[in-house]
């Protein structure tokens, strides 16, 4: 079946750090997009992205899709510690019209800020 | 703007004890689907749904059921509770099968 790839597992930045993180597949997807976990609550979208080599900003926050596209990244500029939380990316892959098309998810990473 | 509802939000149950996990969305959205989650896993697909009356599986239907017989609602349903069906669920729905998805708050199941 379709994966993603994500590593590390943890990644530990001091506030104010920039930090990048990368998504990799063998397959191609879509539309990536990348979400957000806070402990007890569901995922949250941040960027979605919808065309190969795209390249989108939501504050601090920038993501790419590879050109390729089986691959994107996800940039955090100056963190702050509401930074911290599990960091997914999903691709969607299926036909043009989206039909069979089921979203697949990395495993995350835990992004801790040290004060 | 409720987005996406699940109930109950905690539940334990024993072996072999029935439940059904209710997820319900407000945005008219045609696309549902189940994931759970467990600890450095990431969400795997259970069931999905793209549209009334129109169910497929995920990577790990086994143990659940489900069905859509309203677009606004789409309950998971577990037949005989097992401890390895201990994981925190989340509903989630989306326009169409290439638009985001939004996510519900999650209902955490311990199955003892």
């Amino acid at each position: 079946g379709q994966q993603l790839n994500q590593s590390p597992q943890s990644m530990f930045i001091q506030e104010g750090e920039d930090v990048s993180m990368n998504c990799t597949s063998s397959s191609i997807f879509n539309t990536w997009l990348w979400y957000k976990q806070d402990p007890g609550e569901g995922p949250v979208l941040l960027i979605a992205l919808y065309k190969a080599g795209e390249l989108t900003s939501n504050g601090r926050l920038t993501a790419q899709f590879g050109i390729t596209r089986k691959d994107s990244f996800l940039n955090i500029s100056a963190s702050i510690p509401s930074d911290v939380g599990i960091y997914f990316c999903a691709g969607l892959a299926g036909n043009q019209t989206g039909a069979n098309s089921k979203l697949t998810f990395g495993k995350g990473i835990t992004l801790s800020v040290r004060p | 703007n409720a987005g996406v509802t699940q109930t109950p939000k905690f539940r334990i149950l024993k072996i072999g004890q029935s439940m059904t996990l209710q997820c319900a969305q407000d945005m008219n959205h045609n696309y549902m689907y189940w994931y759970r989650q467990d600890p450095g896993m990431g969400l795997k697909l259970i069931y999905y749904s793209v549209g009334a009356g129109i169910t497929d599986k995920g990577e790990v239907p086994n143990g659940y059921n489900v069905s859509r017989s309203t677009t606004e609602d789409f309950p998971l349903r577990l037949e005989l509770a097992a401890p390895s069906q201990t994981s925190v669920y989340f509903c989630a729905s989306s326009y169409s099968g290439r638009t985001e998805a939004f996510f519900g708050q999650g209902t955490r199941l311990t199955v003892v």
